[in-house]
């Protein structure tokens, strides 16, 4: 079974400056995507960013990027220019691109902006 | 734009009640999940229905019974309601067979087993 795993339980930053919130994860497959999901307190969950596996290019959405490392089953979210609306849990999240397709979660970075 | 609909929103049961969670989605999605959401953790999946008439057991199925009554809705049932299912459920959707698509949540329901 995938695993996804997310060791930063709290981060924070300066507004204005640059956070990167780390994600692993554990799959025998080589074919599927990866997601970014922010949770602020409203519980919403919001998608940020995804990213294909088959695709080498790292995915960019505006201020948020990540740097995919497919060998190092390493899948980390930046984000630049922070604003204090990026306050939130952030989730990494697996989808297998057969079977039945679930999405799987980490537990979560809780990320503070520091006006 | 209704998207993912879930209700109650908000459930307070004594232990040994039973309740159904209700969920619809308008995007026409084969695809529908149950999760829970514990807190300091992320989503877990309860249960899943990939197709209408399919039913599947998730990670933490236990306590749980769902029915995929049409395309559109899919509801989860607590038979006996413990203090160990306290928790904020979700329901989601998506298209099967697609799975870069976007997994549409609903807004949650928060429920307390006292």
């Amino acid at each position: 079974a995938q695993t996804v795993t997310q060791s930063q339980p709290e981060m924070s930053v300066q507004e204005a400056e640059t956070v990167t919130l780390s994600c692993t994860y554990d799959t025998s497959e080589s074919d599927y995507y990866l997601f970014w999901y922010k949770q602020p307190p409203s519980r919403q969950m919001i998608l940020v960013i995804r990213q294909e596996a088959y695709k080498q290019q790292n995915a960019t959405e505006n201020r948020f990027s990540v740097n995919f490392q497919k060998a190092a089953k390493s899948f980390s979210l930046k984000i630049s220019d922070s604003q204090l609306g990026d306050a939130a849990m952030y989730f990494c999240a697996y989808r297998s691109a057969q079977g039945a397709q679930k999405l799987v979660f980490g537990q979560g970075t809780r990320l503070t902006i520091n006006p | 734009n209704a998207g993912v609909t879930q209700t109650p929103k908000f459930q307070v049961l004594k232990t040994g009640q039973s309740m159904t969670l209700q969920c619809a989605q308008d995007m026409n999605h084969n695809s529908m999940y149950w999760y829970r959401q514990d807190p300091g953790m992320g989503l877990r999946l309860i249960y899943y229905s990939a197709s209408e008439g399919t039913t599947d057991k998730g990670e933490v199925p236990n306590g749980y019974n769902v029915s995929r009554l049409n395309k559109r809705e899919f509801s989860l049932r607590l038979e006996s309601a413990a203090p160990s299912q306290t928790s904020v459920y979700f329901c989601a959707s998506s298209v099967q067979g697609r799975p870069g698509n976007t997994i549409y949540f609903g807004e949650g329901s928060w429920l307390t087993v006292v």
